[in-house]
């Protein structure tokens, strides 16, 4: 099945600089990337996907880039606030399956 | 996207007794999962709830030990049978709609077990 490694597992950042998460998955069959953000005792809240016809997608300060040959994608989150803190889930399904599989994980902490 | 709510948000039950975790959604919905999140840990699927039928269960579940049920495209019920202190964790739902790749999750239930 599909495996999902994410990395790194904590991140500190200054405020106003940028943040990169970094993922890989094994199955080239997954077509479809979503990242989760978490807060402290809430729900995963959907933030950004991609689809694997695409190579970059953008959302204001949050992009994801996805590589397929190489089987990795990326987060990128620039100029970020102390909002930002959480921790982030990257995850990956076959469309047809649509079944996510998680990686482990970032907590991403933002230092004013 | 759909407004999903979960019930009961938390409970502490006793070792050997069983939970029934529901799950609410206000539009019909093609997909409806059930995920576990231990403490400090990522997402695991359980399984996939079926309408009309028996849920899909991922390697290392069974239905045994978690019953779930699916009447219809808006409710689903999640069971943890027999608990143990390793059972302690948060569960989830969620839920895809029919043309849509987006997943969204339900708040999730806390459970500790005694």
């Amino acid at each position: 099945g599909e495996n999902v490694e994410q990395h790194p597992s904590t991140l500190s950042v200054q405020e106003g600089d940028s943040a990169v998460i970094k993922c890989t998955y094994s199955d080239s069959a997954s077509n479809y990337f979503p990242w989760y953000k978490q807060e402290l005792g809430k729900r995963p809240q959907l933030i950004i996907d991609i689809r694997s016809n695409v190579g970059e997608k953008k959302d204001q300060r949050i992009a994801v880039t996805l590589n397929k040959t190489a089987k990795h994608f990326s987060l990128h989150i620039t100029e970020t606030q102390p909002e930002d803190s959480a921790v982030y889930f990257c995850a990956a399904s076959i469309r047809g399956n649509e079944k996510l599989t998680f990686g482990t994980g970032t907590r991403l902490t933002i230092i004013p | 996207s759909a407004v999903i709510s979960q019930k009961p948000s938390r409970d502490i039950c006793q070792r050997g007794t069983s939970l029934t975790i529901q799950c609410q959604v206000d539009s019909q919905v093609t997909m409806m999962f059930w995920y576990r999140q231990q403490p400090g840990q990522s997402l695991t699927l359980i399984a996939t709830a079926n309408q009309g039928s028996e849920a899909t269960y991922e390697s290392g579940f069974v239905i045994d030990k978690f019953p779930i049920s699916r009447p219809n495209l808006t409710f689903s019920t999640l069971t943890v049978s027999n608990m143990s202190p390793e059972d302690s964790s948060i569960y989830l739902c969620s839920v895809k709609g029919d043309r849509a790749y987006e997943q969204y999750f339900g708040p999730g239930t806390r459970l500790t077990v005694t």
